[in-house]
C-alpha cells in the first residue's frame, strides 16, 4: 500500500495566528513530499517540494517565510502557515513518493481545509 | 503550464464504460502519461500511467495512440463513486505534476 495521512482535515483559525498541518506516510518511507494548494473551483497548484533532512524548494511566488516546511523524517513533513490571513484560506494537500519501481507516483493525502477568520 | 487538453465535462451512465480522452500533441519521448482523479473535497488519487504501451490495472485501462499524441482512460464499468475530476498529466521522470483543469466526469444512475 501507499497511504498518506494528513492532520487535521479541517481547521478554523483567527487572522494572525499560525497553523501547522502534518503529512505522514503511514506504510512507506517517503523519499520526497510535496505540498499543494487548491482554491475553490481551481486546480491544484504546487507550493513546494521537500526531501528529508534538506530545505524545501518553493515554487515561484510562494513565500517561504510564510509557508514553513519541515521534513524531519522519512515519514513526516509539516507545513506551517504563519500569521494566517483570510486570503490563505484554501485546501492544502500533501503528497509523497516512495523508493522503488513506482518511485515517480505521487500518493496524496486527503487534504486539509483551512479557514481563516 | 499543463501540456494536455481535456474536455471540460462528460457524462456517463452507470454500468457503462467511461472513455475519457486526452490530447498531448507536444509530448516528448521520455514523458509518461499519468492519470489522477479527485473526488470532491478529497486529495487526488493515482489511477494509472504509461509510456507507449497500453496499460491496465484494477481501476482502469490506458490506451495510448501509436504516435503518443493522445490517450484515452477507460473505466470499464462506471459506478456512481467514479464521479470525479479526472486529470491527464504528462511528465518526465520525477518532474513535478502540473494539474490542468481536468475533465469533470459525472456518472448518472
Amino acid at each position: 500500500g501507499a497511504v498518506v495521512s494528513q492532520h487535521p482535515s479541517w481547521v478554523i483559525c483567527k487572522s494572525g495566528t499560525s497553523v501547522k498541518i502534518e503529512c505522514r506516510s503511514l506504510d512507506f518511507q517517503a523519499t520526497t513530499m510535496f505540498w499543494y494548494r487548491q482554491f475553490p473551483k481551481q486546480s491544484l497548484m504546487l507550493m513546494a517540494t521537500s526531501n528529508e533532512g534538506s530545505k524545501a524548494t518553493y515554487e515561484q511566488g510562494v513565500e517561504k517565510d510564510k509557508f514553513l516546511i519541515n521534513h524531519a523524517s522519512l515519514t513526516l513533513s509539516t507545513l506551517t502557515v504563519t500569521s494566517a490571513h483570510p486570503e490563505d484560506s484554501s485546501f492544502y494537500i500533501c503528497s509523497a513518493t516512495k523508493a522503488g519501481i513506482s518511485k515517480n507516483i505521487q500518493y496524496f493525502g486527503a487534504g486539509t481545509r483551512l479557514s481563516v477568520l | 503550464d499543463a501540456k494536455t487538453t481535456q474536455p471540460t465535462s462528460m457524462d456517463c451512465a452507470e454500468g457503462r464504460a467511461a472513455n475519457l480522452p486526452c490530447n498531448h500533441s507536444t509530448i516528448s519521448g521520455n514523458e509518461y502519461v499519468y492519470w489522477y482523479r479527485q473526488i470532491h473535497s478529497q486529495g487526488p488519487q493515482y489511477i494509472i500511467h504509461g509510456l507507449k504501451n497500453n496499460e491496465t490495472n484494477e481501476m482502469a485501462s490506458l490506451i495510448i495512440t501509436e504516435d503518443r499524441k493522445s490517450s484515452t482512460l477507460i473505466l470499464p464499468h462506471a459506478t456512481l463513486r467514479d464521479t470525479a475530476v479526472y486529470y491527464c498529466i504528462v511528465r518526465e521522470g520525477a518532474q513535478k505534476l502540473v494539474f490542468g483543469q481536468g475533465t469533470r466526469l459525472t456518472i448518472n444512475p
